[in-house]
């Protein structure tokens, strides 16, 4: 089993959508997580943090559930903006793991 | 604009070529992080450097050679490589502290012939 794993996609959804992701991770002693965005042939960047109470920023929601060792991203109101690849980074002591990333495309 | 910057942009060498890939944060971080992404693959860690010092090693082949001369720069040298090598190649930078975030450069696309 992949230490993350992300359904790869990719999710095709119209304008206004609401579409999720999950990200899986094998390490149950994992303490810190995130959800990066990526743009085509550009470098990642931070989306949110992923707290144990859940958080959101906006139309972007990032849920945490340790039980079953998963991570979500909620994306609601989708805009074509919101095209681009997903990634989740789920770290244990400083031993940072990236997925391979869940690809979003937005159409009009 | 997240204040790791990286030259180049693109770089297309051949097995035989000796190329350097440069990086600069301007953030104020204490560690710096070479990662390779090849095509739907998850990020690969390279090299970690906290406060200078290299503190990873990620089995990487000795054709690839880090140096990190201070806290704000952070050099890739290269040297006889191989196709399989061409990837994307991203540097970043955290604070140093226990399971911080990540801010990546612009990444330099290496090709090899």
């Amino acid at each position: 089993r992949k230490e993350v794993e992300q359904d790869p996609g990719p999710f095709n959804v119209p304008e206004g959508a609401t579409v999720a992701f999950n990200c899986t991770y094998s390490n149950s002693a994992s303490q810190s997580f995130f959800w990066y965005r990526q743009d085509c042939r550009k470098e990642p960047k931070l989306l949110m943090s992923v707290y144990s109470s859940g958080n959101e920023d906006g139309r972007f929601t990032a849920q945490l559930n340790r039980a079953s060792q998963y991570i979500s991203l909620l994306i609601r109101d989708s805009k074509l903006s919101d095209s681009a690849t997903y990634l989740c980074v789920v770290i244990n002591n400083n031993d940072m793991r990236f997925g391979a990333g869940t690809r979003l495309t937005v159409k009009p | 604009e997240t204040g790791v910057t990286q030259t180049p942009r693109h770089l297309v060498m051949g097995m035989t070529n000796k190329k350097s890939l440069k990086c600069e944060q301007h953030l104020g971080h204490n560690a710096m992080y070479w990662y390779k992404q090849s095509a739907k693959k998850p990020l690969e860690l390279m090299f970690v450097y906290n406060f200078k010092e290299q503190t990873e090693n990620n089995s990487v082949p000795s054709r690839f050679s880090p140096e990190c001369p201070n806290s704000s720069h952070l050099f890739l040298h290269l040297h006889t490589l191989q196709p399989e090598d061409s990837a994307l190649y991203l540097c970043a930078s955290s604070r140093g502290g226990t399971n911080e975030k990540l801010f990546f450069g612009s990444g330099t696309q290496l090709s090899v012939l």
